[in-house]
C-alpha cells in the first residue's frame, strides 16, 4: 500500500534561506508527484508536477526533483520571503491506477522577516 | 477566466438535513473530484468523474452523491448529514484524468467548510 510520508511537519525559517521539503514514498512504481501550496482558508494551488520519467521540474524559485529508486522528493526553495509560508503538500499517482492521488499530511512553512 | 469555483464557503447543518455543494469549472476540463480534507488525516477522495456522465466512487463515498450532466458542473450531495461529515470539502478538476498517460495538474477550488451538529 502507497504511503507518502512529508517530514517536517513545521518549519520557521528566516527570510532569505535557501530550504527543502521532503516527500517520501512506499512504492516506487508511481507515475508522477505533485507538489501543492495551500494558504489559510483557500484552496492547493499546483506549483510542480513530476513525471515519472523526469528528475526534476523547476519554476522560479522552485525546484522539485524525484528519485523513484529511493523513494523521495525534494521542494527545494530558494530565497525564501515571507509570502512563502504556507502549507506544501506532495501527492503521488499510483502506476497502474489512473484515479486516485495518495497525498502526504503536509509540511507548514513559516518564512520569518 | 474563474477556474474552480465553489458554493457555499460555509455551511452548518443540523443532522439528517441533506444539502448540495456546488462546483463549476470553467477550463473544459474532462476529470472533476470532490475531496474531504479532516486534520491529521490528509486529503481523501470521495467522488470522480472522467467526463459528463460517468461518475466512480473515490475512498469515502458512504454518506454521498454525484451526478455529473455537464461538463462545466460536478455537485455533491449529502443524503443525510452525520457529524463525521463535518470537514473541509474541496472540488478539483484537470484537463485530463490522473492516469499515466494524462499528467496534468489539478486545479482546486477554495473549499466549503461544513459543520454538522
Amino acid at each position: 500500500k502507497q504511503e507518502v510520508t512529508q517530514i517536517p511537519a513545521a518549519l520557521s525559517v528566516p527570510e532569505g534561506e535557501n530550504l527543502v521539503l521532503n516527500c517520501s514514498f512506499t512504492d516506487s512504481a508511481i507515475y508522477n508527484l505533485q507538489w501543492f501550496r495551500q494558504d489559510p482558508g483557500k484552496g492547493l494551488t499546483s506549483l510542480l508536477l513530476i513525471q515519472s520519467s523526469q528528475r526534476e521540474q523547476t519554476s522560479g524559485r522552485l525546484n522539485a526533483s524525484l528519485d523513484k529508486s529511493s523513494g523521495r522528493s525534494t521542494l527545494y526553495i530558494a530565497a525564501s520571503q515571507p509570502g512563502d509560508s504556507a502549507t506544501y503538500l506532495c501527492a503521488v499517482g499510483r502506476a497502474g491506477n489512473n484515479r486516485k492521488l495518495i497525498w502526504g499530511l503536509g509540511t507548514s512553512l513559516a518564512v520569518n522577516p | 477566466n474563474a477556474g474552480v469555483t465553489q458554493t457555499p464557503k460555509f455551511q452548518v447543518l443540523k443532522t439528517g438535513q441533506s444539502m448540495t455543494l456546488q462546483c463549476a469549472q470553467d477550463m473544459n476540463h474532462e476529470y472533476m473530484s470532490w475531496y474531504r480534507q479532516d486534520p491529521g488525516m490528509g486529503l481523501r477522495l470521495i467522488h470522480y468523474s472522467v467526463g459528463a456522465g460517468i461518475t466512480d466512487q473515490g475512498e469515502v463515498p458512504n454518506g454521498y452523491n454525484v451526478s455529473r450532466s455537464t461538463t462545466e458542473d460536478f455537485p455533491l450531495r449529502l443524503l443525510s448529514a452525520a457529524p463525521s461529515q463535518t470537514s473541509v470539502y474541496f472540488c478539483a478538476s484537470s484537463y485530463r484524468g490522473q492516469g499515466a498517460t494524462y499528467n496534468s495538474p489539478l486545479h482546486f477550488g477554495n473549499g466549503t467548510r461544513l459543520t454538522v451538529t
